[in-house]
């Protein structure tokens, strides 16, 4: 069965660029979703298609995808981006799952 | 506003059954796929289960196969998960997802499911 792997944990001084990174097998043949998910709640959308924010999302997330890695960058990082996130893609039919980044803003 | 809204969740004995329900509203229910997705406390999102907007394609993950359903009823505007011979790692809090070329752009709060004896 298909896997995406992330980091578990990802720290990142307030300010500064923070990456997130996903990694599968020919992972840029597919299209990569980010969701960020804070304690207690739902996870949210942050980028769909690779790179494509939806609406409401600030500009400071952005998405890439190729090869085998897709890559989640956070630019001038706020404590607001505190949170888990997940990588997502669609393998046969079948909707995978990274295990999670914890993104810490220290 | 589109809202998701699940229902149903609670405690079972290990070999029980429980259905949960995903109620929909603020958009138009029949033109979209919908998933279930859940989360063991403390660990990741899982998916579950796919079903299409006519329910022509269903798709379950292996760990659920054959023990689980999915459903849906159009006209209520409402998604369904059946669940039975339930497990104590079936324990998880249930998401129900809408799906679009955007990925899952619309996920409900969540219904705790507690397996144990």
């Amino acid at each position: 069965s298909y896997e995406l792997t992330q980091p578990p944990s990802v720290s990142v001084s307030p300010g500064q660029t923070a990456s997130i990174t996903c990694s599968g097998d020919k992972l840029g043949d597919k299209f990569a979703s980010w969701y960020q998910q804070k304690p207690g709640q739902s996870p949210v959308l942050v980028i769909y298609q690779d790179s494509k924010r939806p609406s409401g999302i600030p500009e400071r997330f952005s998405g890439s995808n190729s090869e085998n890695t897709a890559t989640l960058t956070i630019s001038g990082t706020q404590a607001m981006d505190e949170a888990d996130y997940y990588c997502q893609a669609w393998d046969s039919n079948t909707s995978v799952f990274g295990g999670g980044t914890q993104l810490t803003v220290l | 506003e589109v809202q998701l809204v699940e229902s149903g969740g609670g405690l079972v004995k290990p070999g029980g059954s429980l259905r949960l329900s995903c109620a929909a509203s603020g958009f138009t229910f029949y033109n979209y796929d919908m998933n279930w997705v859940r989360q063991a406390p403390g660990k990741g999102l899982e998916w579950v289960s796919s079903i299409s907007s006519t329910t022509r394609y269903i798709y379950y993950a292996d760990s659920v196969k054959g023990r689980f359903t999915i459903s849906r009823d159009n006209a209520k505007n409402s998604l369904y998960l059946q669940m039975n011979s339930l497990r104590a790692e079936d324990t998880a809090v249930y998401y129900c997802a809408r799906v679009t070329n955007s990925g899952y752009d619309s996920w409900g709060q969540g219904t705790l499911v507690t397996v144990s004896s």
